[in-house]
């Protein structure tokens, strides 16, 4: 089975600054999907980045980068120019490569990282 | 755009009662996902659903089961609720394509509490 750890229960950062949250998971698979989501106060799930384990180049969103590193099997979240509705927990999150319709598509989310950002 | 819908919104039982989400996928989805996220935890699988049929299933206590039906839409019956399953239930959904990426689209949730 895969784990998904997240070993920074907490994070602040300034408003404008740059901060990076921290992810490591464990799978036998070669081909997976990983991802971060945001969850802010409305306890709602936002798609932030995600990532194909069999693409070396990292992924990109607007101020969200990640740094992929499949052989240490790391996977952290690089949110550049901070802003207040960054505040959120980010959960990283692992998803395998289904071979077959609809099967092995569940989500394994790490225990999250509260985010705070100050003005 | 159409979004996952989830119903109803908050939901508060009391100890051994029975109670029922409802999910609707967003138009052409086939498979459905139930999560669970308890107070301060990160969401867990439960079970999903594929084309009305089980695909798999996670940690879901037996006094739960679920279902899809032909119009895709899924309901998640909890019987003799105990205090433990006051949580925020999330339905994803997605269509499937072989070969392509299948992103999970999350609902708002349904909130329950149980007194």
């Amino acid at each position: 089975a895969q784990t998904v750890t997240q070993s920074q229960p907490e994070m602040s950062v300034q408003e404008a600054e740059t901060v990076t949250l921290s992810c490591t998971y464990d799978t036998s698979e070669s081909d997976y999907y990983l991802f971060w989501y945001k969850q802010p106060p409305s306890r709602q799930m936002i798609l932030v980045i995600r990532q194909e384990a069999y693409k070396q180049q990292n992924a990109t969103e607007n101020r969200f980068s990640v740094n992929f590193q499949k052989a240490a099997k790391s996977f952290s979240l690089k949110i550049s120019d901070s802003q207040l509705g960054d505040a959120a927990m980010y959960f990283c999150a692992y998803r395998s490569v289904s071979r077959s319709g609809g099967s092995n598509y569940k989500l394994t989310f790490g225990k999250g990282t509260l985010l705070t950002v100050n003005p | 755009a159409a979004g996952v819908i989830q119903s109803p919104r908050h939901l508060i039982k009391e100890k051994r009662e029975t109670a029922t989400l409802k999910c609707y996928p967003i138009p052409r989805h086939d498979t459905v996902y139930w999560y669970q996220q308890g107070p301060g935890q990160d969401p867990q699988f439960l079970i999903s659903f594929y084309e009305k049929m089980q695909s798999d299933k996670g940690s879901i206590p037996d006094r739960f089961s679920a279902q899809q039906f032909s119009d895709y839409h899924s309901e998640l019956n909890m019987s003799s609720l105990e205090l433990g399953d006051s949580a925020l239930y999330f339905c994803a959904s997605s269509r499937w394509r072989e070969g392509l990426y299948n992103e999970q689209f999350f609902g708002p949730g349904t909130r329950l509490t149980v007194l």
